[in-house]
């Protein structure tokens, strides 16, 4: 498997556009997490998905932000409207329940996001 | 609120020397505990955990302690190599949750 896989790796965009970050889970994984990794907060989870089924979005810093996964093989991240403070690097992770033990996340290589 | 706390955002350590990187956490209800490694432009990787039944957990040069009381975990590299520098993250979960929380990672830098 070629791990997780994120796109676009950087993004670029104005003030008040719409951004939309990608990402394709590990094959068999049934958990899904979106991070956004800042210098004050470290790595803060957004989002995570079981079974594609949203659980615990109380990350979410406003409305602006949504996540959908409508398929076991694709999750969205979308900002609208995104602003400067919104600049961060993004990951999205994946990870399988064993028994009753989550193993550990795998991890792509994140989105850095950029809104001036 | 930061339930997982890395207090020490950089450490300095010479090659072949033991790096010791701390994390504090806040919630008692944690019962498993991960390290993971990030190198610049990558994502995060599993490095080493630790289940809240043990105090010690060893992978060759990477040990994790576990204090429960003081509600404390360290992450103990020896010997220290140039290849070890990374930004390390630690992070835990509790038994009514499956995501994991992180702290705000520790920079390690070792040099000849």
């Amino acid at each position: 498997d070629a791990g997780v896989i994120q796109s676009p790796r950087h993004e670029v965009t104005e003030m008040g556009q719409e951004v939309t970050l990608r990402c394709k889970p590990i094959s068999g994984h049934d958990y899904l997490f979106w991070y956004r990794q800042t210098m004050m907060r470290g790595l803060e989870l957004l989002i995570y998905f079981n079974n594609n089924v949203p659980i615990d979005d109380s990350g979410m810093p406003e409305d602006r932000f949504s996540a959908k996964m409508p398929n076991a093989s694709f999750s969205t991240l979308k900002i609208q409207p995104s602003e400067p403070r919104d600049s961060a690097v993004y990951f999205c992770a994946s990870s399988l329940m064993t028994g009753t033990m989550n193993t550990e996340a795998f991890f792509g290589q994140g989105t850095r996001l950029t809104v001036v | 609120d930061q339930q997982v706390k890395q207090n020490s955002p950089s450490l300095s350590v010479q090659e072949g020397r033991i790096s010791i990187l701390n994390c504090d956490y806040t919630n008692s209800m944690f019962d498993y505990f991960l390290w993971y490694k990030k190198y610049p432009a990558e994502g995060p990787t599993f490095l080493i955990s630790i289940s809240s039944i043990k105090d010690k957990n060893e992978d060759g040069r990477f040990t994790v302690f576990l204090n429960k009381s003081a509600k404390h975990l360290s992450l103990h590299i020896v010997p220290s190599q140039p290849g070890d520098s990374a930004v390390y993250f630690c992070a835990a979960s509790g038994p009514n949750t499956d995501k994991l929380i992180f702290g705000t990672g520790t920079r390690l830098q070792v040099f000849p």
